[in-house]
């Protein structure tokens, strides 16, 4: 199976700083999904087809990548933005995710 | 709007089996694959596996084939999960999410599992 890997595991951020979560595949995939969930709640569609914003998401958000190494960035740290995020694929099966990145607000 | 409503908490004996219900609106709910992903507290997200509603046709995490069982109901646009032989590494939420944008586009609000004696 892919196996996703991302870093750091958590990470804080203040107001206004630029931020970057990585995600790594053990195999080349053709795309990567991103999750973002807040406690208690579902994961929600975040960052689709590597780097196509889901609805409602804020244009400070950003991905790219391809191959084996793809990145979630934020360009400008909002407090809304603190959550966990995870990278997913479905290039091959079994669908997996990474481990999740936690990103805190300081 | 698209709608996932999930059954509520279970409290369920190790040994024992639970049935999980997603009841879908706002879509056809033959046209899109549904998935089921669980989340066990305080980890990541894992997925079980995936029906397509149209046919009844599933495929599997590995891991849960045993444990799982997907089935649909198209007259109640509901999906169904079964999960079986519990025990304390089951407890977990478990969420039904709906294909879209070639991935897990919309989701349920998760269903709560609690394996204990």
């Amino acid at each position: 199976q892919i196996v996703l890997t991302q870093s750091p595991a958590i990470m804080s951020a203040s107001p206004g700083e630029k931020v970057t979560i990585t995600c790594s595949a053990s195999s080349s995939v053709s795309y990567m999904h991103w999750f973002q969930q807040k406690p208690g709640t579902s994961p929600k569609l975040w960052i689709y087809s590597t780097s196509k914003l889901a609805s409602g998401v804020p244009a400070r958000f950003s991905g790219s990548g391809s191959g084996t190494s793809y990145s979630l960035t934020i360009s400008r740290m909002e407090a809304e933005d603190a959550a966990t995020y995870y990278c997913q694929q479905r290039s091959s099966y079994p669908l997996t995710f990474g481990a999740g990145t936690k990103l805190e607000l300081k | 709007q698209v709608q996932l409503q999930q059954s509520g908490a279970e409290l369920v004996k190790p040994g024992a089996s639970v049935k999980l219900s997603c009841k879908a609106s706002g879509y056809t709910f033959t046209t899109y694959y549904m998935y089921w992903v669980k989340q066990r507290p305080g980890q990541g997200l894992e997925w079980i596996g995936e029906i397509n509603p149209s046919n009844g046709d599933t495929n599997f995490n590995e891991k849960f084939k045993i444990k799982a069982t997907l089935t649909v109901d198209k007259s109640s646009s509901t999906a169904y999960m079964q999960l079986s032989s519990l025990t304390s590494e089951d407890s977990a939420v478990y969420y039904c999410t709906r294909s879209g944008y070639g991935t897990f586009a919309y989701w349920g609000q998760g269903t709560l599992v609690t394996v204990s004696a």
